[in-house]
């Protein structure tokens, strides 16, 4: 089945500068790849996501890219802000439409 | 609230008891997923509707797990003769179309 590794899993910038986080994917079927930040005590919220058709999307301060060869994708948040700080999971729906999760990045933006 | 509502929010139960959870997805979403999360860990997928249908199962779902979608609207799942290792965070998710999943606030599960 589907195996999605996220790194890192804690994630420290100062406001302003970038955070990037990485997934590789396990299954070269996977076609929908999306992107969910969880602050503590709250749902999955859906951020940004791609479809495997395209290479990049960008949404103000969020882009997502995704490398189909290479089976892996990556989240850059640019211009951060302390508001920013949340645990950032990483997706990729397989073939048979479950959603395969990565372990998640905590990420923290110091003021 | 227009979003995916699940109830309830919180549930202690004693171990060997049965618990019973409700998900109500966006109105007119046709998929519903049912997923699992523990502590520092992202969720992990149990089992999704289209309408009332369930077409795919997590072979993490044990016999003492299931789901229902009687009328292709809200969904219980349900966990019978619970354990201590059934205790985490319920989520529900809902999808209009292929895509996009829009989770609801989850049941949080505790087992004495």
């Amino acid at each position: 089945g589907e195996n999605v590794e996220q790194h890192p899993s804690t994630l420290s910038v100062q406001e302003g500068d970038s955070a990037v986080i990485k997934c590789t994917y396990s299954d070269s079927a996977s076609n929908y790849f999306p992107w969910y930040k969880q602050e503590l005590g709250k749902r999955p919220q859906l951020i940004i996501d791609i479809r495997s058709n395209v290479g990049e999307k960008k949404d103000q301060r969020i882009a997502v890219t995704l490398n189909k060869t290479a089976k892996h994708f990556s989240l850059h948040i640019t211009e951060t802000q302390p508001e920013d700080s949340a645990v950032y999971f990483c997706a990729a729906r397989t073939w048979n439409n479950d959603m395969r999760f990565g372990a998640g990045t905590r990420l923290t933006v110091k003021p | 609230d227009t979003g995916v509502s699940q109830d309830p929010r919180h549930k202690i139960t004693k171990r060997g008891q049965n618990v019973t959870f409700r998900c109500d997805p966006i109105s007119e979403h046709n998929r519903l997923y049912w997923y699992r999360q523990t502590l520092g860990q992202g969720p992990e997928f149990l089992t999704y509707f289209q309408n009332e249908a369930q077409l795919e199962k997590s072979r993490l779902l044990s016999d003492r797990f299931s789901a229902e979608r009687p009328k292709g609207s809200f969904s219980t799942l349900e966990i019978q003769r619970t354990e201590q290792g059934d205790s985490a965070m319920y989520l529900c998710a809902s999808a209009g179309g292929f895509y996009e999943q829009y989770f609801g606030p989850g049941t949080r599960l505790t087992v004495t």
